[in-house]
Parts: structure tokens; C-alpha cells; sequence
């Protein structure tokens, strides 16, 4: 079964500085990974995602995460944060399995709030 | 422009009180979810649906009964409220057919249910 850790619970960071929020994952086959992002008082939405190929992945709001196999990492990063980009932030994982397409399950990790800092 | 609407945003209930947390999606998405967010233990499946009339269960099924009778409506019912019900509750949808990887989950903006 799929695993998501997420070691660290809050980040905070000061405006315009680089910040990397930590995913590790753990499964027996392929996977494909995500990152949510939920604002205060919303519900979660996509960031990115990684599905096969090229292992830097960028998604938006100039968000961007690097997949490493060998590692069984998908760490989140951007090089200038702003105050906008306080927010939690989910990793999540499901397997690439052709037996279960359309009926994957998510699993999400514990989530990381990143705080900016003015 | 609706999406996922979540309905109610807040509910205050009493230990043993019943209550429906509606849901309902207008992008016709055959997947529809509900999920439980608590602190330091992120999202968890509660129950889902493939398509109008099959559900099954997810990780924390118990306490919960859900039901889906139309594509665009999934409610997660509370027979008999109990305070570790207490949680923040995600509707979430996406278009089954082309799986996790090519269609995400849609979710909505949640329901703060506290029972005393």
C-alpha cells in the first residue's frame, strides 16, 4: 500500500526568500504524485503533478517539484515566496496500477503550512 | 461556474444528533468523494463513488453512510453524531474516466461539523 510522509508540519520563511517543502513516498509499483495547495477557508487545488518523464515538473503560481526515484522524493519549491503563497500545502501519491485505471485512490500526507514571514 | 458546493459551511450538533452534509458538483464527473481533514493527520477517505448508484468504502467508513442516487449529488449522512466526528469535511470530484492522473479532484470548501 501507498505512503506519503510529509516530516515537516509548518515551514515558515520570510518574503522573497526560497523556501523547499519535504514529500517522501512509499509504494511497491510505479506512482504518479501530486501536490495540493489549500488557502485559508478553501477547499484543496491542484498544483502540480507528476505522471511519467521529465522529473522537474513546474506548476503554478511558479511552483515547481523535482521527481527522484531513487530517493522516493517529490520535494516542492520556489525561488522567491510571497505573502499570497501562505497557505497548507498536501503531497499525495497513487499508484499506477492498469487493473484500477479510473479508480484510483489519493492518498495525501499530513501537510505542510507555510508561513511567510514579511 | 459552481463546481463543488458544500452545504452547510458550518453545523454545530449534540452527541447522538443525525445530520446530512450535502454535496453536490456540476461538471457531470463520475468520481465523487468525501474526505475527513484533521489536524496532523491530513486527508482521509471516508467514502466514494464511481457513478451514480455504486459506493464503497474508504479508509474511515465508520459512522458514515453515503448514497448516490444522481451524478451530480453524493451526501454523507451522520446517523448518531460523536464528538471524534468533530473535523472538517471535503466534498471531491473528478471525471473517473480518465483517471487520477489526467483529471485531479475537485474539492469543495468544506464543512466545520463540531459535536458536543
Amino acid at each position: 500500500a501507498q505512503s506519503v510522509t510529509q516530516l515537516d508540519s509548518q515551514v515558515p520563511v520570510f518574503e522573497e526568500a526560497p523556501v523547499e517543502l519535504r514529500c517522501n513516498y512509499s509504494s511497491s509499483v510505479s506512482v504518479y504524485l501530486f501536490w495540493y495547495v489549500q488557502y485559508p477557508n478553501q477547499g484543496l487545488q491542484l498544483l502540480l503533478k507528476y505522471l511519467s518523464g521529465s522529473t522537474l515538473v513546474k506548476g503554478i503560481n511558479g511552483f515547481e517539484a523535482e521527481f527522484n526515484k531513487s530517493q522516493t522524493s517529490f520535494h516542492l519549491r520556489k525561488p522567491s515566496v510571497h505573502i499570497s503563497d501562505t497557505a497548507e500545502y498536501f503531497c499525495a501519491v497513487s499508484e499506477r496500477e492498469e487493473s484500477n485505471f479510473g479508480n484510483e485512490k489519493l492518498t495525501f500526507g499530513t501537510g505542510t503550512r507555510l508561513t511567510i514571514i514579511p | 461556474n459552481a463546481g463543488v458546493t458544500q452545504t452547510p459551511k458550518f453545523q454545530v450538533l449534540k452527541t447522538g444528533q443525525s445530520m446530512t452534509l450535502q454535496c453536490a458538483q456540476d461538471m457531470n464527473h463520475e468520481y465523487m468523494s468525501w474526505y475527513r481533514q484533521d489536524p496532523g493527520m491530513g486527508l482521509r477517505l471516508i467514502h466514494y463513488s464511481v457513478g451514480a448508484g455504486i459506493t464503497d468504502q474508504g479508509e474511515v467508513p465508520n459512522g458514515y453512510n453515503v448514497s448516490r442516487s444522481t451524478t451530480e449529488d453524493f451526501p454523507l449522512r451522520l446517523l448518531s453524531a460523536a464528538p471524534s466526528q468533530t473535523s472538517v469535511y471535503f466534498c471531491a470530484s473528478s471525471n473517473q474516466r480518465f483517471g487520477t492522473a489526467n483529471s485531479p479532484l475537485h474539492f469543495g470548501n468544506g464543512t466545520r461539523l463540531t459535536v458536543t
